[in-house]
């Protein structure tokens, strides 16, 4: 079964403007970690920003945040203020279990072209 | 430390044919993970290693895998008799113990072709 389902294949956003991915998952562990990765075309992984199911906080990192709905099972990555930089892939990713020791999975990506 | 090593970058090799890759992980780092990844998809999980025990391996992973991390330090995996579907993306990735909150820290991969 799909654990990690983000329905935007890409999405388009002018300069300067802030973004939303969208994530959704499925889990029935209590304990899990939520991450966002970003995958320019060099290909190399950036690990962006994660949170824990037990945070009350929604994490934040710079200009990324994370706005998690624990209820609705969703973790959407928020980019304020893009930049030509933002544009890549990014991945939302889940860990199970306690202390998170189970692999990693992924999303299948969702596409960001941030415009001039 | 650089960071994650994965050589080489690019390799194209006919079908049949074996081929090796190498991930050096960050020193400290006690996990390292394999994944695969194909054009328009995230990243799968194929196997991970705790110091020099392979804990999991995915049903990805057929017969034709093998991935070794022999002194608990680089990792090598191996594709025998490669078929033209096993063109992709291999990452190689580390994370130190305990893994929390502790993002991956991915390779810049290798590119397998198959022809």
């Amino acid at each position: 079964a799909q654990k990690i389902t983000q329905t935007q294949p890409g999405m388009f956003v002018q300069e300067k403007e802030a973004v939303t991915l969208d994530c959704t998952y499925d889990t029935s562990d209590q304990s899990y970690g939520l991450f966002w990765y970003k995958q320019p075309s060099s290909g190399k992984m950036i690990f962006l920003i994660y949170q824990g199911s037990y945070d009350e906080q929604n994490a934040t990192e710079g200009r990324y945040s994370l706005n998690f709905q624990k209820a609705r099972k969703s973790a959407n990555l928020v980019i304020s203020a893009s930049q030509l930089g933002d544009s890549a892939m990014y991945f939302c990713a889940m860990r199970e279990g306690v202390l998170w020791n189970n692999d990693m999975r992924f999303g299948a990506g969702t596409r960001l072209t941030v415009k001039p | 430390d650089t960071g994650v090593s994965q050589n080489p970058r690019h390799k194209i090799t006919k079908r049949g044919q074996n081929v090796t890759f190498r991930c050096d992980p960050i020193s400290e780092h006690n996990r390292l993970y394999w994944y695969r990844q194909t054009l328009g998809q995230g990243p799968e999980f194929l196997t991970y290693f705790q110091n020099e025990a392979q804990l999991e391996k995915s049903r990805l992973l057929s017969d034709r895998f093998s991935a070794e991390r022999p002194k608990g330090s680089f990792s090598t995996l191996e594709i025998q008799r490669t078929e033209q579907g096993d063109s992709a993306m291999y990452l190689c990735a580390s994370s130190p113990l305990p893994t929390g909150p502790y993002g991956y820290t991915f390779g810049s991969g290798t590119r397998l072709t198959v022809v």
